[in-house]
């Protein structure tokens, strides 16, 4: 597509519910990256792909997080048990995975546990 | 993670003015930067890069000036404009083995409001 889209836009839950999220990259796009932002704050990074593997796990917060990514496109975020602490907007970006590296956002998903 | 961070979180201009957003980084191996813009209810959008190798580039009413002396990046805007209203993010990447991808660390942002 032209830009990387996220779906759904808008999520509420109740907690401990499972959610996924998903993100469809750029196409051409090698790299697929996870954040996560709270209110009035940064991103915080939680895992990458390059391809169909995940060199770097190392952000996500807890083993409630998990991510795939399939066909080096389409990836799916899943948090189970939800609570409330994982309400935030969830960002995906997407890059060519080249050294010069930029990386090209969505509109995120919003994350309401209540 | 590292530390990139923002001296100034709020940021008021009066339109026609330049603007000037500062961004501090910790790490001196960081090789590559990026300044993005987030509208509200949007994810960021890519402004302007730079490569350690630079001190300055300049785009469309905008430059980044970088000073790795004092790792200190900053973000000109230059007849600032009403859409200019935004969260303004750098961020820093190093090419680190083995992996050697681009990972970035955003810092906090700041917030740029620009009056009529």
């Amino acid at each position: 597509g032209a830009g990387v889209s996220q779906s759904p836009s808008n999520k509420v839950t109740e907690k401990g519910k499972d959610v996924e999220l998903r993100c469809d990259p750029i196409s051409g796009h090698t790299a697929l990256y996870w954040y996560r932002q709270s209110l009035g704050q940064g991103l915080e990074f939680l895992i990458y792909f390059q391809g169909n593997s995940a060199p770097d796990k190392s952000g996500l917060p807890s083993d409630r997080f998990s991510a795939e990514r399939t066909g080096g496109s389409v990836s799916t975020l899943t948090i189970q048990r939800t609570q409330q602490e994982d309400s935030a907007v969830y960002l995906c970006a997407s890059s060519l995975g080249q050294e010069k590296n930029i990386q090209y956002f969505g509109a995120g998903t919003r994350l309401s546990v209540l | 993670g590292e530390n990139v961070g923002l001296h100034l979180p709020t940021l008021s201009v009066q339109e026609g003015d330049n603007s000037i957003i500062n961004c501090a980084y910790s790490n001196s191996a960081s090789d590559y930067f990026i300044w993005y813009k987030q509208e509200s209810g949007k994810g960021p959008q890519f402004i302007i890069d730079i490569r350690s190798n630079m001190d300055k580039r300049q785009g469309q009413r905008v430059t980044v000036l970088l000073n790795k002396t004092v790792k200190h990046l900053s973000l000109q805007i230059a007849a600032t404009q009403p859409g200019d209203s935004a969260v303004y993010f750098c961020a820093e990447n190093t090419h680190r083995p083995p992996n050697n991808f681009n990972k970035f660390y955003f810092g906090s942002g700041t917030k740029l409001n620009v009056k009529p």
